[in-house]
């Protein structure tokens, strides 16, 4: 069964449009972190929370908003979409807050904005 | 800031020669290196991780040592297979605030029969 939850796992969008990425785990992890992977970049880090709380923030637009209604639950949302942001989405999660613990991927949902 | 860098950016070869990714990292922190390897379509997964200096960490055939002298965790499989055809990322982790992990730009390797 898979532990890292992404949903939906395509996501087409129209700019300007408004879209939540779902994102839960049942690792029983405490930390929670958001990806993103677009052509020909690294994975860029953008949030990361520990139980529930934001700990860093890494992405320059407000555009981009996590939500987490529980412990094992980060979304994002993503307002006034643009074109740029077609990217694949990953959330990741580790078992604490501590650059040791390694981190676990979700399949990812790919975004495309039209 | 801290960075992390590939050289390689595809790196082809046949099935059973020997394979080494470089990767080195720049941080004023004391560093935890990862080797994630991403197969196509799918998720990241933890190859390799460590923090030890000049200690050797092994897994699944391939393996890894970090040399803080040198800024380096470069990566190496002795007789690659088909199946290791993926995208093979480092990356850097830092004890500080963020914690996001840093990621190389990754390096793509081909194997063919």
């Amino acid at each position: 069964d898979p532990k890292i939850i992404q949903k939906p796992k395509y996501l087409v969008a129209v700019t300007g449009s408004e879209k939540i990425l779902i994102c839960e785990q049942y690792l029983g992890h405490n930390a929670m972190y958001w990806y993103r992977q677009s052509a020909k970049k690294p994975l860029e880090f953008m949030f990361s929370y520990s139980y529930q709380k934001l700990m860093d923030n890494q992405t320059a637009s407000s555009r981009f908003q996590p939500q987490s209604s529980k412990k094992n639950h980060l979304d994002l949302q993503i307002t006034a979409l643009k074109p740029d942001d077609s990217a694949t989405y990953f959330c990741a999660s580790s078992q604490d807050w501590d650059s040791s613990y390694e981190q676990y991927f979700g399949p990812g949902t790919r975004l495309t904005v039209l | 800031g801290d960075s992390v860098t590939q050289t390689e950016g595809l790196v082809t070869l046949t099935k059973g020669l020997p394979v080494m990714l470089n990767c080195t990292y720049q941080t004023t922190y004391s560093p935890f290196l990862f080797w994630y390897v991403q197969h196509l379509n799918e998720a990241p997964k933890l190859l390799l991780k460590s923090s030890t200096d000049n200690k050797r960490t092994e897994h699944q055939g391939f393996y890894a040592t970090l040399h803080k002298s040198s800024s380096s965790f470069h990566l190496q499989k002795s007789s690659v297979q088909l199946s290791d055809s993926a995208l093979y990322f480092c990356a850097l982790s830092v004890n500080n605030y963020a914690q996001g992990l840093t990621f190389g730009l990754g390096t793509r390797v081909s194997v063919f029969p």
